[in-house]
């Protein structure tokens, strides 16, 4: 089936280190994967970060960074440099590219708690 | 841009008790979802509307659950009976049309049943 998995959290760093949150995914009902970065910072609603519809295309936002690699099935988040407003809970969401966004798969999302 | 509005923000109740979650999506976007989402899960789309229609719903449990959306605005979901694994996050989202756009959410609902 469908399904998207993510690093298990919480995750924590020290501000100014690199980070990397690992997803990966499972399309076998999607012809042409979407794919998907959200972000919900404390007591706000969940934001889109970036998403890229294309494979081999990277999607870019506020320092962050995933590229959607179809060989390996994945679409890792990275940043060079975390800050501590950084700290959110991130999901990795799987969509279809008739662009239903109802058929949206969300991992279980990743906190992560950067330390000043 | 206002976006998507939510109430209330949380609700406590006890087994057997009936509640609604209110939403207000953004102006001009014709599409809203509810989405329940339990404490360390990603979201999981109980119904979703396009204008007043209901185009899935087929995740909603039916026998307690219920939604509508009668102008194609606001939208109002109903528990009728809370059961304890009713205790969620609720969230109201909403995109302006079918296709690769992005989706704005709300704060979400969070609902504890004792």
């Amino acid at each position: 089936g469908d399904s998207v998995t993510q690093t298990e959290g919480p995750v924590t760093v020290s501000e100014s280190e690199s980070l990397i949150i690992n997803c990966t995914y499972s399309a076998t009902s999607i012809a042409y994967p979407n794919l998907f970065w959200y972000v919900r910072y404390p007591g706000e609603g969940l934001q889109l970060l970036l998403k890229v519809i294309t494979a081999g295309q990277k999607g870019s936002s506020r320092g962050f960074e995933a590229t959607y690699n179809k060989e390996t099935t994945s679409f890792h988040l990275q940043k060079a440099s975390v800050q501590e407003s950084d700290s959110a809970v991130y999901y990795c969401a799987l969509g279809d590219n008739v662009g239903d966004n109802s058929k949206l798969i969300w991992g279980l999302g990743t906190s992560l708690v950067v330390n000043p | 841009e206002a976006g998507v509005t939510q109430s209330p923000r949380y609700a406590v109740l006890q087994e057997g008790q009936a509640v609604s979650f209110w939403c207000d999506p953004i102006s001009g976007h014709d599409t809203l979802y509810w989405y329940q989402q339990p404490r360390d899960q990603g979201p999981q789309l109980l119904v979703y509307f396009r204008d007043e229609a209901v185009i899935d719903n087929s995740q909603l449990p039916s026998d307690r659950f219920s939604a509508v959306r009668p102008k194609g605005t606001n939208s109002t979901l109903k528990i009728q009976s809370a059961k304890q694994g009713d205790t969620a996050t609720y969230l109201c989202a909403s995109s302006r049309d079918r296709g690769n756009t992005e989706v704005f959410f709300g704060k979400g609902t969070r609902l504890t049943v004792v």
